[in-house]
């Protein structure tokens, strides 16, 4: 199975700030790679799918990069409503599987 | 608008089973491949199982094989989890997902929670 590793665990900044997220896969999953961002009490949201297209309706502020096993989520310029924590997901190969999270909090 | 709402979860007691259901309703139930993926409390989601358009093709996490059933009943609109030979490790909250393009998730419900202790 394809493993995700998410870092950093935690990411804390000020509002309007730059976030930049970090997912490594194991092997390469070409560009199979979705991001989802999950608030406390919540379903995963989809944000990015296939590593640099936004979902229906996610705000320009969010983008992904990234092919083979290196992969960026930026969140250009942080909002308040930000606060959540943000899974990467692979398609490449069954099973899907999901990386460990990072966390972003809003000072 | 596009809804999943999950039922079914509950307590039960190891070895025992549950059927968890998935009412969907906002959009063409048969044109969608569909999945449940589950969400230990504090952990990482984890997918589960899928099931295709027509329900022929079927799919599931090594950890579940041979003890949970996906079905779907497309005259109902409804997504089915048979869990049988449930253990401690299978408590979490379970959801069920629509598929997007393929094999990511677009739409989910609220989820149901499943704890399975003595």
């Amino acid at each position: 199975e394809i493993v995700l590793t998410q870092s950093p665990a935690t990411l804390s900044l000020s509002p309007g700030e730059r976030a930049t997220l970090s997912c490594r896969a194991s092997q390469s999953v070409s560009i199979y790679l979705a991001w989802y961002q999950q608030k406390v009490g919540q379903a995963p949201r989809l944000l990015i799918y296939d590593a640099s297209k936004r979902a229906t309706g996610i705000p320009a502020r969010f983008s992904g990069s990234g092919a083979g096993t290196d992969f960026i989520l930026t969140i250009s310029s942080l909002e308040p409503e930000d606060s959540a924590v943000y899974y990467c997901q692979h398609r490449a190969v069954w099973p899907l599987t999901f990386g460990g999270g990072t966390k972003v909090e809003i000072k | 608008q596009v809804q999943l709402v999950e039922s079914g979860g509950g307590v039960v007691q190891p070895g025992r089973s549950l059927r968890l259901s998935c009412a969907v309703s906002g959009f063409t139930f048969s044109s969608y491949a569909l999945h449940w993926v589950r969400q230990a409390p504090g952990e990482r989601p984890e997918w589960v199982a899928f099931i295709s358009l027509d329900g022929s093709g079927k799919s599931y996490a090594d950890s579940v094989k041979g003890r949970f059933t996906i079905s779907r009943d497309n005259s109902k609109n409804t997504l089915y989890l048979q869990v049988n030979s449930l253990r401690a490790e299978d408590t979490a909250v379970y959801f069920c997902a629509r598929e997007w393009s393929p094999h990511y998730f677009d739409y989910w419900g609220q989820g149901t929670l499943v704890a399975v202790s003595s």
